[in-house]
């Protein structure tokens, strides 16, 4: 167990849907960061949240959308679902707001979605 | 992008060391070197990290070139458990400075 929880483990839905994946991450970690894996296309970075504040918007599309509560956990919700949007989703927590030698990143399980 | 080149797959016999190869020709001269690796079914976990000098950890070593174009990630005795796909990764600046994954090294422990 890392201590990054996420939730669901597995998502089956169908195409237009909309879903929400939750992270929460490992204790006194105040950064969250999502990664989609799919696979074609490897770990692909999304989005960073520092205490509760977006810190870096990567290759996230606008369907996406994700925020951090005054808790510290983390949520990402996907609309408008396509088939190509079947992942794995990753949440990961460090305890800095930069990514650098001395922040580690901790990863979840991931949620694994399905889009029918 | 801060790219890295990394052999598509290895093999391993178990309880051999294994010498898990990286180029990163690009490199600036403050980004560290990070190691991560993912287990089936399993989100990445760290493994170790340098700025310059050799490093050691419990899990592994990391061999830094004097040049710092290339690095090497050493498992000094693979076990079965060590089958996994190797990261080798630094920090993009394109993406405000996040980790670039690519597609690493799938790692194959033979018994």
């Amino acid at each position: 167990d890392s201590g990054v929880t996420q939730t669901p483990k597995h998502l089956i839905t169908a195409t237009g849907q909309r879903v929400t994946l939750r992270c929460s991450p490992r204790s006194g970690d105040l950064s969250v960061y999502w990664y989609q894996q799919s696979l074609d296309q490897g770990l692909q970075f999304l989005i960073q949240y520092y205490n509760g504040e977006e810190r870096a918007k990567g290759n996230i599309l606008e369907r996406f959308s994700a925020q951090q509560f005054p808790d510290l956990h983390s949520e990402l919700n996907l609309s408008s679902l396509e088939l190509g949007d079947s992942a794995l989703y990753f949440c990961a927590s460090s305890v800095g707001r930069a990514v650098s030698g001395a922040n580690v990143l901790t990863f979840g399980a991931g949620s694994r979605l399905t889009v029918l | 992008d801060a790219k890295t080149t990394q052999p598509n797959s290895m093999e391993s016999n178990e309880e051999e060391p294994v010498h898990l190869p990286c180029n990163h020709s690009t490199i600036s001269g403050t980004d560290y070197i990070h190691w991560y690796r993912q287990l089936p079914s399993q989100g990445p976990e760290y493994v170790i990290h340098g700025l310059t000098s050799n490093v050691n950890n419990r899990m592994a070593s990391l061999a830094i070139a004097e040049d710092r174009k290339s690095s090497t990630l050493i498992l000094h005795r693979a076990t079965l458990r060590d089958a996994a796909v190797y990261y080798c990764i630094l920090r993009d600046p394109g993406t405000g400075n996040q980790f670039y994954f690519g597609t690493g090294t799938s790692l194959t422990v033979i018994p």
